[in-house]
């Protein structure tokens, strides 16, 4: 079957650092994409992986185990408008052609 | 830029109604994507299709159907809504390019459905 875990809620305060981490067990794997969504908004992509290793995107970092099914999103310098919904996404195939799975998101919430 | 356009922002409709929801992409896109997103579930893959006319079941297509006429447009049906359709509907298209493997997908602003 097809599982991708990340943590529900996390809170952080202005200017911290804070990693979201994500693990995933699915049958195949095409890449990992990380997305924010603010709430009432639609989702908006921020990272993808698909080698081992970080990926970084000026505060947003986005790191890869494949080995380890393993995921993280590193967000720097934290601001208010970074409190949102961020979702880990696995690009797996399917009978035909690929889709992404999406794991059930983590709540960020940054206060002052 | 992409741009996903979903014909509703909200709908309200009555149980054992037939009910169509609009996708339209600008992007001459393949692939285009149905999702419903649920408070603890997150978002679920309903249908997909990678080009006209032709279908995939995703992860819970039970109660739905999809038609795909033109490349541009993704309609997702439900024949007889029930309550446990309410939900946030999210379209999404993507381009399936050996070029652009980590295309992302482009999302619309969802149709937020709710049956009574």
């Amino acid at each position: 079957g097809q599982n991708i875990d990340q943590p529900t809620e996390m809170t952080a305060t202005e200017g911290a650092i804070v990693q979201i981490n994500c693990t995933y067990q699915t049958s195949g794997f095409n890449g990992l994409f990380w997305y924010q969504q603010h709430a009432g908004e639609a989702p908006t992509f921020l990272s993808y992986n698909v080698l081992d290793g970080l990926e970084e995107k000026g505060r947003f970092s986005s790191f890869l185990s494949r080995s380890k099914g393993y995921s993280y999103l590193l967000l720097k310098e934290l601001q208010m408008k970074d409190s949102a919904s961020y979702l880990c996404a696995v690009r797996a195939p399917r009978e035909a052609g690929t889709a992404l799975i999406f794991g059930k998101g983590t709540t960020l919430s940054v206060s002052s | 830029d992409v741009k996903v356009t979903q014909s509703s922002r909200y709908l309200v409709k009555r149980t054992g109604e037939k009910v169509f929801l609009e996708c339209v992409q600008d992007m001459d896109h393949e692939n285009m994507f149905w999702y419903r997103q649920d408070p603890g579930l997150g978002l679920r893959l309903i249908y997909f299709s990678y080009d006209v006319k032709m279908k995939e079941k995703g992860d819970i297509p039970e109660g739905y159907s999809v038609s795909r006429e033109k490349k541009e447009r993704f309609s997702l049906i439900l024949e007889s809504a029930s309550t446990n359709q309410t939900s946030m509907y999210l379209c999404a298209s993507a381009s399936p390019r050996q070029d652009s493997y980590n295309s992302p997908l482009h999302f619309g602003n969802g149709t937020r459905l709710t049956v009574t």
